[in-house]
């Protein structure tokens, strides 16, 4: 079965402060996608990124970088000189890919404060 | 385009009275999830539909609760009779494999049941 771990319930940062949010994830799968989603304070679920389990290539966009390691099961979310706004709940998700559709498992998530 | 659409965004009703949740995903999705959100559980996966099937209900907690995809663009998620500790913000969602197999969230419906 699959399952998604992020030990970290809540962070606390500084603004300007780098943060990194932990995610660990256990599939039998050898095809697998995993996501990042931010919840904001207004409570909509907004998708970040998405990576499949054949691409190991670390990606950054902006201030966003995310670590991937299959070595470890990981896939480990960077928000580097944290501002104000980046204050929100993150999920961690893995969905594996059956024939016949998808389904999401999500992590407990992270609550990250970032502190003026 | 319109993204996932969840009606009403707010519902408040009194234990024992049925509840149904709506919700329109995106055009041309063939994948629809409900979740329901709470502090104690997080985001929990109730049922999901694949071409208007359902695939996977293992994690609707009880019989009181009931999913329905009558068509690729309409679900319905129904409680009944609704219970205190059913209060939570439910989350529809839909997606599809041509679009990176990434869900797109409605807003939600904040059900609370005195």
């Amino acid at each position: 079965a699959q399952k998604v771990t992020q030990a970290q319930t809540e962070i606390s940062v500084v603004e300007k402060e780098d943060v990194t949010l932990d995610c660990v994830y256990e599939t039998r799968d050898t095809t697998y996608y995993l996501f990042w989603y931010k919840q904001p304070p207004s409570g909509e679920l907004v998708f970040l990124i998405r990576r499949n389990s054949f691409d190991e290539q670390n990606e950054i966009s902006g201030r966003y970088s995310w670590n991937f390691q299959k070595s470890t099961s990981s896939f480990n979310f960077t928000i580097t000189a944290s501002q104000v706004v980046d204050s929100a709940v993150y999920f961690c998700a893995l969905s594996e890919d059956p024939n016949y559709g998808q389904n999401f498992v999500f992590g407990p998530g992270t609550r990250l404060s970032v502190l003026p | 385009d319109a993204g996932v659409i969840q009606s009403p965004r707010h519902e408040v009703t009194e234990m024992g009275q049925e509840v149904t949740l709506r919700c329109k995903p995106i055009s041309g999705h063939n994948s629809l999830f409900w979740y329901r959100q709470t502090m104690m559980r997080g985001l929990e996966l109730l049922i999901y539909f694949n071409n208007n099937v359902p695939i996977d209900d293992s994690g609707m907690p009880e019989d009181r609760f009931s999913a329905k995809m009558p068509n690729a663009s309409f679900s319905t998620l129904k409680i009944q009779p609704s219970e205190p500790r059913d209060s939570a913000v439910y989350f529809c969602a839909s997606s599809n494999r041509a679009t990176n197999e990434k869900l797109f969230f409605g807003s939600g419906t904040q059900l609370s049941v005195l």
